[in-house]
């Protein structure tokens, strides 16, 4: 299995604080993913990044930032977290974005009270 | 963006094949086709991929018609281990990893 590692795998935080989740990779793969899944929503992109420094807006990206430092670390991050928060998050990582398999962590579940 | 429809649901019988339909009828020439899937309490797993030829691999086969507007992902022998939500989902260029609902499958004992 590649290597992708999400951390911490559970937390619990007080709305209003900052929250930064982190997904590190080994497997060198310059595509990095983040979801949110929610019970009837499915798997929603929030943001992703195809290299170091270089990241985009997915689908449900308002209230959270990205950053990526380093190829092996994708960090997300609530800036001042929110109820509507309180989530699964994963993420995942790939070489390329059309031809390859993507690697998806364990989840990180968030719960905003 | 090219989109993908599955049914929202389907159940199969332990040991039997299972097929699993997924219409694409605006995909383009350089999309490529993905299925993912989903255990419970599970992040997601690569299954297969195709662009043109049926596949397959130890997981399972991906059939894909001659048009490429539809294809079908095949389980030879349905397992309890299964059961899932299935993502079929089209990749082309620098397009990130979007999913949509998918299907759920259920496996009877």
């Amino acid at each position: 299995d590649a290597g992708i590692t999400q951390s911490p795998r559970h937390k619990v935080t007080e709305t209003g604080t900052p929250v930064t989740l982190r997904c590190h990779q080994t497997e060198n793969h310059r595509y990095m993913y983040w979801y949110r899944q929610d019970p009837g929503h499915g798997l929603r992109l929030i943001h992703y990044s195809y290299g170091v420094k270089d990241t985009d807006k997915g689908e449900v990206s308002d209230g959270y930032s990205v950053s990526r430092s380093k190829t092996e670390d994708f960090l997300l991050t609530l800036e001042s977290a929110t109820s509507s928060q309180t989530s699964v998050y994963f993420c995942a990582s790939g070489d390329r974005g059309f031809n390859t398999e993507a690697f998806f962590g364990q989840g990180t579940r968030l719960t905003v009270v | 963006d090219a989109k993908t429809t599955q049914p929202n649901s389907m159940e199969s019988n332990e040991e039997e094949p299972v097929h699993l339909p997924c219409n694409h009828s605006t995909i383009s020439g350089t999309d490529y086709i993905h299925w993912y899937r989903q255990l419970p309490s599970q992040g997601p797993e690569y299954v297969i991929h195709g662009l043109t030829s049926n596949v397959n691999n130890r997981m399972a086969s991906l059939a894909i018609a001659e048009d490429r507007k539809s294809s079908t992902l095949i389980l030879h022998r349905a397992t309890l281990r299964d059961a899932a939500v299935y993502y079929c989902i089209l990749l082309s260029g620098n397009t990130p990893l979007v999913f949509g609902k998918g299907t759920r499958l259920s496996v009877i004992a």
